[in-house]
């Protein structure tokens, strides 16, 4: 099993940009997330799925978007792209939101220039 | 709300043990710990329920106080491997997302 699958994993954009960082899994799970990660800040999350047609905000969801037309693709839009925005980004998947483990997808390092 | 962690870092010699606290101010369902290595993903340890047991892996193990909302990873006899940065995760009931703590910096030398 391929797990929980980002794309790309490194990018740099210029100031203004916009791009979609892509997330998908092959569990079949229902609860999906977005965490941003910056030294010494920890993980913060920025919005989550728990299916299909159903988004909600995180704790720093300013300057993102998302989305959820299938189960397996969370793919993460940022709108116009700021420096504040560089950052590790991890997308996660897991049966429910906090009663399971969480399986993180390998990171997507964003560079805003 | 994050919990909080501490302590901030570590520094262990082969074979010395430590513990890694995690609290927060608002009741819990659940607490995960995670370990993440430099420049990869986190990594699942264990995950500790609200009315569940102590948890063991290998020579990890974390314990749960509901009343104090307060959660410990134990680990004993520490290896080389161990090295990494811990982050717990609580989620306040089984609906809501997991919330995580800014990380403990682990470093284990010979």
């Amino acid at each position: 099993n391929a797990g929980v699958t980002q794309t790309p994993k490194f990018q740099v954009l210029k100031t203004g940009q916009s791009m979609t960082l892509q997330c998908a899994q092959d569990m079949n799970h229902e609860y999906m997330s977005w965490y941003r990660q910056d030294p010494g800040m920890g993980l913060r999350l920025i919005h989550y799925s728990v299916g299909a047609g159903i988004t909600d905000q995180g704790e720093v969801p300013n300057g993102y978007n998302v989305s959820r037309s299938t189960t397996e693709d969370f793919p993460l839009r940022l709108l116009s792209a700021a420096p504040s925005q560089t950052s590790v980004y991890f997308c996660a998947s897991s049966p429910d939101p906090s009663g399971t483990e969480a399986f993180f997808g390998q990171g997507t390092r964003l560079t805003v220039v | 709300q994050q919990p909080v962690q501490s302590p901030q870092a570590v520094i262990l010699r082969e074979g010395e043990d430590a513990v890694i606290n995690c609290s927060s101010s608002k009741a819990l369902y659940s607490v995960h710990w995670y370990r993440q290595k430099h420049g990869e993903a986190p990594v699942f340890l264990m995950i500790l329920l609200k009315g569940g047991e102590q948890k063991g892996h290998e020579k990890i193990s974390a314990s749960f106080n509901e009343k104090k909302q307060q959660s410990s990873l134990y680990l004993t006899a520490s290896q080389l491997s161990y090295s990494g940065t811990y982050f717990c995760g609580t989620g306040a009931s089984g609906n809501t997302p997991l919330v995580f703590g800014k990380g403990t910096r682990l470093s284990v030398i010979a």
